[in-house]
């Protein structure tokens, strides 16, 4: 267990439908990420918070998707009318400062049926 | 030139042997090249990593070549156990903090 949790774990859901996923970094990392991983993939960079400013976003990533880091602590990933190509494994990382290393939770797996 | 390219796909190793996992980079802004182990179900693990001014580094039976002329990185597993057996990521690091993975490796170790 590296201390950052993601919930749910596992997401079931119908094509079209909007789902939010939640994750909470290690309380004092302040720069927190989202990846997303595909079967058979390394995982895919989504998007990048400083503290409660979102400092990259991913261009692959399409309007749908949307994440916020508000007080800068936990951040929430929403994708909005989910389509069968979102599933996958949404990954979030964090770390502190200057600190290179990223600590992953263990995801979030998503099935869009 | 954003990619990171990782070979071989899938690796058998017997136990006690060397494994060995490749990685090729094209852009020279990278700073920072971490390995990560991750086992199914799990999110990756940093492994060991290291910067571009140095061409070897060390933990354990963990060791990074780094070829920063042919623009290359490797891990060495000694003495592989079957419990290293996991699916491996190299990546590369750009300015902005931004990771690119590569697309993996998954070695088993047999007993």
């Amino acid at each position: 267990d590296t201390g950052v949790s993601q919930d749910p774990r596992h997401k079931i859901t119908k094509r079209g439908q909007n789902v939010t996923f939640r994750c909470d970094p290690i309380s004092e990392h302040n720069r927190l990420y989202w990846y997303r991983q595909t079967l058979g993939q390394g995982p895919e960079f989504l998007t990048y918070f400083q503290n409660e400013a979102q400092l990259e976003k991913s261009r692959l990533l399409s309007d749908r998707f949307s994440a916020e880091r508000p007080k800068g602590s936990f951040s929430t990933l929403e994708i909005q009318r989910t389509e069968q190509g979102d599933s996958a494994m949404y990954l979030c990382a964090s770390s502190l400062g200057l600190v290179e290393t990223q600590y992953f939770g263990p995801g979030t797996r998503l099935l869009v049926l | 030139q954003q990619q990171v390219k990782q070979s071989p796909q899938s690796l058998i190793v017997q136990k006690g042997g060397i494994s060995i996992i490749n990685c090729a980079y094209e852009n020279t802004a990278f700073d920072y090249f971490p390995w990560y182990q991750q086992f199914p179900g799990k999110g990756p693990a940093l492994l060991i990593a290291i910067r571009p001014d140095v061409s070897e580094k060390k933990e354990g039976r963990f060791t990074i070549s780094f070829n920063k002329s042919a623009k290359q990185f490797s891990l060495h597993i000694m003495d592989s156990q079957p419990g290293d057996s996991a699916t491996y990521f190299c990546a590369a690091r750009g300015g902005t903090y931004k990771y690119i993975f590569g697309t993996g490796t998954r070695l088993k170790v047999l007993a």
